[in-house]
């Protein structure tokens, strides 16, 4: 059974620091990983999406990466800010392109001015 | 191209009473998918329609949880008898394997369920 699980479950930095979040999962047999951010209240936005053939992804100052036979990804945000303050959730989709996601209990962040 | 609408976007009912949810895909998605997010906790797989059928309820509660797709309208989901254990948000998420961005599923705003 997949479990996917994310450290830190919250953190809190000053404006301007690059921080790194981190997911692992159980079950290296996944079709692809997600990272979705959400806002209190609010729904889930999709940040990057990394096939299972793929190594990492990147927009703008996001950067992601997957190691899939070490069941790791991680989320690499550059120069945060006040504005990126949210709740982080990484997704697994198992092994086919219509599988449902396995989500991980999510890193709340708090970025300071 | 009009997201994934849910409605209502908040919905309070009192314990007994039933609940239902309303998800209109993305235009031209024709599966659905139901998650479930408790208070203090990550969201969890709840069931996987497509249009007409049930394809996965693997996560949804066996009683008085149902769901369904129908060929006209939007994905339903019914929750009779409701208790204070069912407040939660559920989120409905849609998905298309033909076109551009088959492997993303994409969310609504999500129906945060208060039972009294």
């Amino acid at each position: 059974k997949q479990e996917v699980t994310q450290i830190p479950a919250a953190l809190s930095v000053p404006e301007g620091e690059n921080l790194v979040l981190n997911c692992s999962f159980t079950d290296s047999a996944i079709y692809n990983l997600q990272w979705f951010r959400q806002d209190p209240g609010k729904g889930l936005t999709s940040l990057l999406l990394i096939q299972s053939s793929q190594r990492e992804q990147t927009s703008g100052r996001l950067n992601a990466s997957l190691d899939k036979s070490s069941g790791r990804s991680t989320l690499y945000i550059a120069a945060s800010q006040p504005g990126d303050s949210a709740t982080y959730l990484c997704a697994v989709k198992g092994s086919s392109n219509t599988g449902k996601l396995i989500f991980g209990q999510g890193t709340t962040l708090q970025v300071k001015p | 191209n009009a997201g994934v609408m849910q409605n209502p976007r908040h919905l309070v009912r009192r314990r007994g009473q039933e609940a239902r949810l309303r998800c209109s895909p993305m235009k031209g998605h024709s599966h659905v998918y139901w998650y479930r997010q408790l208070p203090e906790e990550g969201l969890k797989f709840m069931v996987y329609l497509q249009k007409e059928n049930i394809i996965d309820e693997s996560g949804m509660p066996k009683e008085r949880f149902s769901a369904e797709f129908p060929k006209e309208g939007p994905s339903i989901l019914r929750i009779q008898q409701v208790v204070r254990g069912d407040s939660a948000a559920y989120f409905c998420a849609s998905f298309t394997q033909s076109g551009e961005s088959t492997d993303t599923q994409y969310f609504g705003p999500g129906t945060r369920l208060t039972v009294l």
